[in-house]
């Protein structure tokens, strides 16, 4: 089983609409969750960082369930600048292990 | 956020030479810096952490020998591909811990391509 894994995708989903993320991790003893946007040939970018009490930001929210070890991302309201390609990271203590998943890639149509 | 900086952003190669890729924290001090290399269409995959003042940490596969880790200072980290081989063309980004809380923060990237 990977470490970290997330739905395969993509998904295409019309401008409007409202797309869920998930991603599971292996290490009970994961420490820091966070989601990263990717564009095509650029480097990630930090979106949120992941919260068991959850986090909003805007038209995103991260959720953290570490008891099922799940990860979720939920987009409302999606744009067409919202295509990229997203990943879960999760990371033990200090850093001294990070793990990102294998993606999971949006595209919003007009 | 925090600035990180790579240098050069695309290079091209013969097969046999060796290519240094610099990675800068711009306006912070970066104990810890990491190096990924991602191919098309994969995600990126951890190559070695890189602290300040000690040897390179690095992923199971990857040869220290051939990609040499230099962290000679709290805002620079180097990666050398040494002997690269068009196999070594990819992407390679470096990445910093600004506040942990806050993730890392990527550089742009390099783009190696080996003829």
């Amino acid at each position: 089983r990977k470490e970290v894994e997330q739905d395969p995708g993509p998904f295409n989903v019309p401008e409007g609409a409202t797309v869920a993320f998930n991603c599971t991790y292996s290490n009970s003893a994961s420490q820091s969750f966070f989601w990263y946007r990717q564009d095509c040939r650029k480097e990630p970018k930090l979106l949120m960082s992941v919260y068991s009490s959850g986090n909003e930001d805007g038209r995103f929210t991260a959720q953290l369930n570490r008891a099922s070890q799940y990860i979720s991302l939920l987009i409302r309201d999606s744009k067409l600048s919202d295509s990229a390609t997203y990943l879960c990271v999760v990371t033990g203590t200090s850093y001294d292990k990070v793990i990102f998943g294998p993606g999971t890639s949006l595209s919003v149509i007009p | 956020g925090a600035v990180v900086s790579q240098h050069p952003s695309w290079v091209i190669c013969k097969s046999g030479t060796s290519v240094k890729i610099e990675c800068r924290s711009l306006d912070f001090q970066a104990t810890t810096m990491f190096w990924y290399r991602q191919f098309p269409k994969q995600s990126l995959m951890l190559m070695a952490t890189s602290n300040e003042g000690s040897k390179a940490t690095y992923e199971q596969g990857v040869e220290k020998d051939k990609f040499l880790i230099n962290h000679a200072s709290l805002t620079l980290s180097t990666l050398t591909v040494t002997s690269a081989h068009p196999e070594d063309s990819s992407f390679y980004i470096c990445s910093a811990v600004y506040q942990q809380a806050e993730g890392q923060f990527f550089g742009p990237g390099t783009r190696l391509t080996v003829l």
